[in-house]
């Protein structure tokens, strides 16, 4: 079992609708991070969290840490969100090593 | 401020060649992170290094991999004897400081390796 799994592993919608992505944790963190990864393209990190919720424009991001859980949300979804979303996970040590999850593909129909 | 520059973005090696693959942090940063990615598999970390010091290279394969920060310069990532299993996206990333609970890392393009 991976330390960090998403879900869905792939996911489509229709322009407008709202998202959600989901990843669990096996394992005592210190942050968790959403990255974002178009085709072809750099890695763009999104947010990192360690309590809480967090909006940047369309996009929310929760975490729980007792039940090892975050999710990314998207609201009003758009064709230019279709992307690989990444969740990654930095464990106890006093740097930034990230665990990732295998990522989910969204792809956003007009 | 340029983002982590990462050159080349592609380069094709045949087997038994080096690769060798620069990244360059934001300005100001003096921790680097390299992940590969291979092919419809996850990212995986390699290495971390400071500069002038490898801090942990648990990820790194045993052989034909090392890597290095110079005190100037960008970081090298180099393969010997590349096989074609090696064939994959290598990203970098940097950070300003190590630890603090608001530590981000920025990404760099990646360099795609791909081996004949």
């Amino acid at each position: 079992k991976n330390e960090v799994e998403q879900s869905p592993q792939n996911l489509t919608a229709q322009e407008g609708e709202f998202i959600t992505i989901n990843c669990s944790y096996s394992v005592g963190i210190s942050a968790l991070h959403w990255l974002q990864q178009h085709p072809g393209g750099g890695i763009v990190s999104l947010f990192m969290l360690s309590s809480g919720k967090k909006k940047h424009g369309r996009l929310i991001a929760t975490i729980n840490i007792q039940e090892k859980h975050s999710s990314l949300h998207i609201t009003a979804s758009h064709p230019r969100d279709s992307a690989v979303y990444i969740c990654a996970v930095r464990g106890g040590t006093s740097y930034g090593k990230l665990t990732f999850g295998q990522g989910t593909i969204l792809t956003v129909h007009p | 401020n340029a983002g982590v520059m990462q050159n080349p973005r592609h380069l094709v090696r045949r087997r038994g060649q080096e690769a060798r693959l620069r990244c360059s942090p934001m300005k100001g940063h003096s921790h680097v992170y390299w992940y590969r990615q291979l092919p419809e598999e996850g990212l995986k970390f390699m290495v971390y290094l400071q500069k002038e010091n490898i801090i942990d290279e648990s990820g790194m394969p045993k052989e034909r991999f090392s890597a290095e920060f110079p005190k100037e310069g960008p970081s090298i990532l180099r393969i010997q004897q590349v096989v074609r299993g090696d064939s994959a996206a290598y990203f970098c990333a940097s950070s300003p400081i190590a630890g603090a609970i608001q530590e981000t890392q920025y990404f760099g393009p990646g360099t795609r390796l791909l081996v004949l």
